[in-house]
Parts: structure tokens; C-alpha cells; sequence
């Protein structure tokens, strides 16, 4: 069985650009949360997303933006970027009660 | 609001050394507990999970965690480390009550093992 998969590996994008990660998850689950990892704020929640609706959302702003397609693939938006955006973003399908972690997408802010 | 801490930052053992990881929620309702594991390089991996039942919940690679409500914690055990288990360890809680999966992690314990 496939683990999931994140797309692209890394990114180094400038202030003020936009980004689009991607999420393929585990077949046969169909939710997706995403987390942010950073050396000062460990991990954090962003959102989660369940036959293509929002169905939990962390703290973070609206510049910070999901969607789930019909095949439960999930996209993460990041507009208008910061400095401190920079960030490993994790995906986690979840399935048996248990989420099943990406190996994430590290995003580099110049 | 729900929050999972951690005490220990970094740790230090010896091979063959016996582990304690400290965990503390906090959450009046009920919680679904976890400890994952982030060796070097590699992406989050699942330890062990608590739901209900029997406190002290067995997981991979020989670890062990105890849940005792009246104390929120959620300590992670094993009687003899590895080399192999140097890694950064990660507990996490969900709120029982809650529909979805949305983790709380606490700030994470970097374990190095010196052989």
C-alpha cells in the first residue's frame, strides 16, 4: 500500500509570491490535515479536510487556504507570502483511527 | 483549549539506559493520546496510540506509554535504548469528542543515544 505522498519535496519561493502544495493520501482514505513545522512553533495544526469540506481548522489566517478534490487528493494555498512562512508542511491521511504522516514539502521564503 | 506539553527538550542516554519521556495534557474531556517518532530524515511515524481501556498501551520497537488521568500525563517507557532510537519523539493529543482528526502536539524531545 502506497504511503502518502507530497508534492513538490521543496520550494523557495520570495515575500510576497503565492504557493500551491499538494497532497496525495493513503487510497482508500478520505481525510487530510495538514500541519506546519517550524524550529520556534514545533507543530501545528492548520486544517483538515473530509469529502472535500473544511471539517477542522487551526489558528492560522486566511492567507492560508485548502481544498480537497473528489479523489480526496488535497491542495494547501499560501498567499501573499511572509518571511516566516518558511516552514516543513505535513500532510496526514488518516485511517484506523491513526494519521499517516508525508515525508512534507519544505518551504524556503527569501 | 486543549495543549500537550513536553518537559524535556533534549536527552542524553547510553546505550542500554532506561527511557522516561515526560507528557502532560490538558483537556477535561476525553482525549485520544499518541507518541510519534521523527528519526533523521524520515517523516513522522506512529508509536503508540491511547483511546480507552487498559492504561499502559504497548507499541513498536519495544516502547511503552502509561496513561494516569489523575496526573494528565501520558509518559513514554523503554527499559533499554538503542543506538537506532536517537530521534526527535512527539506526543500528541485529539480531543475524544471531536469529529475529525486535529493533533496537539507538544513541543517535542530530541533523544540521542551515544553507543
Amino acid at each position: 500500500k502506497a504511503g502518502v505522498t507530497q508534492t513538490p519535496r521543496y520550494l523557495i519561493k520570495t515575500r510576497g509570491q503565492q504557493v500551491t502544495l499538494s497532497c496525495s493520501p493513503i487510497s482508500g482514505h478520505r481525510s487530510v490535515s495538514w500541519y506546519q513545522q517550524t524550529p520556534g512553533q514545533g507543530l501545528q495544526f492548520l486544517f483538515e479536510y473530509f469529502s472535500e469540506t473544511q471539517r477542522n481548522k487551526g489558528n492560522f489566517p486566511g492567507r492560508f487556504s485548502g481544498r480537497q478534490f473528489s479523489n480526496s487528493r488535497s491542495e494547501m494555498n499560501v498567499s501573499t507570502l511572509e518571511l516566516g512562512d518558511s516552514a516543513l508542511y505535513l500532510c496526514a491521511s488518516s485511517g484506523d483511527n491513526e494519521q499517516f504522516f508525508g515525508p512534507g514539502t519544505r518551504l524556503t521564503v527569501l | 483549549a486543549q495543549s500537550v506539553s513536553q518537559h524535556n527538550h533534549h536527552v542524553i542516554l547510553s546505550e542500554a539506559a532506561s527511557l522516561e519521556l515526560g507528557c502532560n495534557y490538558s483537556y477535561g474531556g476525553t482525549v485520544n493520546l499518541f507518541w510519534y517518532v521523527q528519526y533523521p530524515g524520515q517523516h513522522l511515524q506512529l508509536l503508540l496510540k491511547y483511546f480507552s481501556g487498559d492504561p499502559l498501551v504497548k507499541g513498536i520497537k519495544g516502547f511503552e506509554a502509561e496513561f494516569i488521568k489523575s496526573k494528565f500525563s501520558f509518559n513514554l517507557r523503554k527499559p533499554s535504548v538503542q543506538w537506532s532510537d536517537t530521534a526527535e519523539y512527539f506526543c500528541a493529543g485529539d480531543r475524544g469528542d471531536n469529529a475529525g482528526n486535529m493533533l496537539t502536539f507538544g513541543g517535542g524531545t530530541r533523544l540521542m543515544v551515544k553507543p
